[in-house]
């Protein structure tokens, strides 16, 4: 199984729909990151949590809503999806000592139209 | 404000000969940096990284350079291989600060020929 797990991997769904990205990780990592990816655009940072009572939000929160349920699941939520939401869809985990580095799950491809 | 910038889109070399990635910052306060590879259809998977303490990092065919007062470090993949064909990114991060998360550069496309 795969450390992180990002359900589903590809969705197509109609603007004004409510749509929901899942992300489970087996790290036992207490960070959690969500990131688009857009071509020319490299990877944003949506919302992140440090831990399960922390949200944050990144660059391009707008549009977009978070769910940490527990301390290895975190959702990402398009209330009301719009055409310029279609992306590569990322969740990340890391933890807080000293290893810098993400674990980056396998992506949702989202199509909105 | 784009504080890590990969300013080359694309780049292709040829099987056996070396590429050089290019990534400059900007924030001062940055002291961590990374590179990630992306094939399509999977995530990102960490590559290198180096502190800026060291000013170059080795592993296997890849080694980074971090020349701070330019800002600006460069990954070096000698000899190059087919498969190293993908995207990379680069990261950076100020390692000291409590709210760490990585700002990412927006990738450029290697492709090595046969």
């Amino acid at each position: 199984d795969a450390d992180v797990t990002q359900t589903p991997r590809n969705r197509i769904t109609k603007t004004g729909k409510r749509i929901m990205l899942e992300c489970s990780q087996t790290k036992g990592h207490d960070r959690m990151y969500w990131y688009r990816q857009d071509p020319g655009l490299g990877l944003r940072l949506i919302y992140y949590s440090f831990d399960v009572k922390d949200i944050n939000k990144g660059e391009i929160s707008d549009g977009y809503s978070v769910s940490r349920q527990a301390q290895a699941k975190f959702s990402l939520s398009l209330e009301s999806a719009i055409p310029n939401q279609t992306a590569l869809y990322f969740c990340a985990t890391s933890d807080s000592g000293h290893n810098y580095g993400y674990t980056f799950g396998s992506g949702t491809r989202l199509t909105v139209v | 404000d784009q504080q890590v910038k990969q300013n080359s889109p694309s780049l292709s070399v040829q099987e056996g000969r070396i590429s050089i990635l290019n990534c400059d910052y900007t924030n001062s306060m940055f002291d961590y940096f990374l590179w990630y590879k992306k094939y399509p259809a999977e995530g990102p998977t960490f590559l290198i990284s180096i502190s800026s303490i060291k000013d170059k990092n080795e592993d296997g065919r890849f080694t980074v350079f971090l020349n701070k007062s330019a800002k600006h470090l460069s990954l070096h993949i000698v000899p190059s291989q087919p498969g190293d064909s993908a995207v990379y990114f680069c990261a950076a991060t100020n390692s000291g600060g409590s709210n760490y998360k990585l700002t990412f550069g927006k990738g450029t496309l290697l492709t090595v020929n046969p």
